[in-house]
């Protein structure tokens, strides 16, 4: 089975601007959950989907958003770029109503300059 | 504030010895506890997971314990292997309808030296 892939894998940006971060799960697999990853902060989770439709979001501000597609492919937003949202994005998916394995794709590196 | 606590930032052991990583929790909610391995510039790998209803998991070289009166739980890595040198993450999850986010410790640094 192919793991999570998550696109791209880098990504610089300027303050302000708005980027999209795509991500695919396992097949068979319909949650995805989206993580931040800082020196400063550790990993933090922003949101997670199931069956296209938020079910869990972290205390994030507005301007990260995300949704799902029918085929549980993932994408999250975020909006007028600021210095620190430079980080690790990370997405999981795991499989099932009541699993609680999640499995992580590589991240993508996103720098905002 | 943090709900899972790493308190030991590194950890060196010689090869063929056992690693012991250890996980404070604050929440007695967390229903699941999971470990994950990281290597720089990569996602986290899922090593090893156990419920809230068992005290041990073993599989393999990896054996997960908890102790729920104390919220503790600890990774034991026996033989340890240079290959097993990475950052080591514990994470937990409340199950039921949050089963989807897991709470994270900032990590250990695991080093295994020949």
């Amino acid at each position: 089975k192919a793991g999570v892939t998550q696109t791209p894998r880098y990504l610089i940006k300027t303050r302000g601007q708005q980027v999209t971060l795509s991500c695919s799960p396992i097949s068979g697999h319909r949650s995805v959950s989206w993580y931040q990853q800082t020196p400063g902060q550790g990993l933090q989770f922003l949101f997670e989907y199931f069956s296209e439709t938020q079910r869990n979001k972290g205390n994030f501000p507005g301007r990260f958003s995300g949704r799902q597609f029918s085929n549980s492919r993932s994408e999250m937003n975020v909006s007028t770029l600021e210095l620190g949202d430079s980080a690790l994005y990370l997405c999981a998916s795991s499989g099932g109503l009541a699993s609680y394995e999640q499995y992580f794709g590589p991240g993508t590196r996103l720098t905002v300059t | 504030d943090q709900q899972v606590k790493q308190n030991s930032p590194s950890l060196s052991v010689q090869e063929g010895r056992i690693s012991i990583l250890n996980c404070d929790y604050t929440n007695s909610m967390f229903d699941y506890f999971l470990w994950y391995k990281k290597y720089p510039a990569e996602g986290p790998t899922f090593l090893i997971s156990i419920s809230s209803i068992k005290d041990k998991n073993e599989d393999g070289r990896f054996t997960v314990f908890l102790n729920k009166s104390a919220k503790h739980l600890s990774l034991h890595i026996v033989p340890s292997q240079p290959g097993d040198s990475a950052v080591y993450f514990c994470a937990a999850s409340r199950g039921g309808s949050t089963l989807g986010r897991l709470y994270f410790g900032r990590g250990t640094q695991l080093t295994v030296w020949p």
